[in-house]
């Protein structure tokens, strides 16, 4: 079992959908990073997260320890959304361990 | 300046070139990270520096040779590759270890080896 897991795998969705991706860890962590990566891309770094809820723009992150859980929300979809989302945590204070990524397609 | 910065974008090589992947930031970041990625894949961790010093090396082959000449600037070393070495490689940094606060990717390059 992966330490780190996300759903939906993949999500696809029309232009103005609000979009949630699930994250769901297994252990103690330090921070939790909500990233973006485009097609054959490098990666985007979207938020980082240790307790409570961030806001950037349409994009809302949020994160309960207690529950080892974070959400993250996309409002009013765009096409320029559709990416692959990452959740990665912070383990040990020196390594990020990865979820395998949510694949958001938002059609127009 | 908030970017790390990663050359080239794209590297062809083949089995018995040496060849260089370069990273760079200015930020005063004092941690910096390689991450190998195959296609639709999660990124793996090949090392951490921490004030220039090697501090994780995920028991990467000896082909793949880190190299940290300041703290601005991370190289990965590429000898004798082979051919399921082609991924994309991504370099990062982070204020320090262990808060990893600010941590930034550099957009990549894509390596392939023929």
């Amino acid at each position: 079992k992966n330490e780190v897991e996300q759903s939906p795998q993949n999500l696809t969705a029309q232009e103005g959908e609000f979009i949630t991706i699930n994250c769901s860890y297994s252990v103690g962590i330090s921070a939790l990073h909500w990233l973006q990566q485009h097609p054959g891309g490098g990666i985007v770094s979207l938020f980082m997260l240790s307790s409570g809820k961030k806001k950037h723009g349409r994009l809302i992150a949020t994160i309960n320890i207690q529950e080892k859980h974070s959400s993250l929300h996309i409002t009013a979809s765009h096409p320029r959304d559709s990416a692959v989302y990452i959740c990665a945590v912070m383990v040990g204070n020196e390594k990020l361990t990865f979820g395998t990524g949510t694949r958001l397609t938002i059609i127009p | 300046d908030t970017e790390v910065t990663q050359t080239p974008k794209h590297l062809v090589m083949g089995m018995t070139n040496k060849k260089s992947l370069k990273c760079e930031q200015h930020m005063g970041h004092r941690a910096m990270y390689w991450y190998k990625q195959k296609a639709k894949k999660p990124p793996e961790l090949m090392f951490v520096y921490s004030y220039e010093k090697l501090s994780i090396n995920e028991s990467v082959p000896s082909r793949f040779s880190p190299e940290c000449p300041n703290s601005s600037l991370l190289n990965l070393h590429l000898h004798a590759l082979q051919p399921e070495d082609s991924a994309l490689y991504l370099c990062a940094s982070s204020q320090d270890l262990p808060t990893a606060t600010g941590y930034t990717f550099g957009s990549g390059t894509r390596l392939t080896v023929v």
